[in-house]
């Protein structure tokens, strides 16, 4: 099966930096690649996401990147903000099933 | 896009009970998806339900602890039976409309 990876598992950036969360996966046959964002007491929310066709895609302070040669993708938060943080999951898709990673805790501080 | 409403959003109950978390989605999906997620972690797919069929449940997974009704296409239950304290956790159901949009999550604390 598919095996996502998530780094690092906590971090803490001064408001106004960029945040980088790095995931690898296993499958080359995954081949859609969504990234969530949990706020406490909520379910995970879409933030971005990405097709294995694209190398990149960006909305406003979020993007992410994806090296299907390497495995590996990456979300990008630009100008943070306090209201950024939260727990941001990865997620790779093969079949008919999504496949997490383990979870990234981003800290904003003022 | 699909709105999900999942309910009770939280409970607490005594171990060797069992709950029943339902599942509401706006509109008509084939598969929904349950999923536990323990403290501090990922998300861990408990089973798939299709309607008018079984669950398939993952390896770890029993229909005996985990029972799961998929009446219609919109509507999912999820119960968790003959509870311990191990069963602490966050419960999420899900449609995959590529990408996957979740319920709110039930938070379940048994003591």
């Amino acid at each position: 099966g598919e095996n996502v990876e998530q780094h690092p598992s906590t971090l803490s950036v001064q408001e106004g930096d960029s945040a980088v969360i790095k995931c690898t996966y296993s499958d080359s046959a995954s081949n859609y690649f969504p990234w969530y964002k949990q706020e406490l007491g909520k379910g995970p929310q879409l933030i971005i996401d990405i097709r294995s066709n694209v190398g990149e895609k960006k909305d406003q302070r979020i993007a992410v990147t994806l090296n299907k040669t390497a495995k590996h993708f990456s979300l990008h938060i630009t100008e943070t903000q306090p209201e950024d943080s939260a727990v941001y999951f990865c997620a790779a898709h093969r079949g008919n099933q999504f496949y997490f990673g383990t979870g990234t805790s981003l800290t904003v501080i003022p | 896009s699909a709105v999900i409403s999942q309910k009770p959003s939280r409970d607490i109950c005594q171990r060797g009970t069992s709950l029943t978390i339902q599942c509401q989605v706006d509109s008509q999906v084939t598969m929904m998806f349950w999923y536990r997620q323990q403290p501090g972690q990922s998300l861990t797919l408990i089973a798939t339900a299709n309607q008018g069929s079984e669950a398939t449940y993952e390896s770890g997974f029993v229909i005996d602890k985990f029972p799961i009704s998929r009446p219609n296409l919109t509507f999912s239950t999820l119960t968790v039976s003959n509870m311990s304290p191990e069963d602490s956790s966050i419960y999420l159901c899900s449609v995959e409309l590529s990408p996957a949009f979740f319920g709110q999550g039930t938070r379940l604390t048994v003591v």
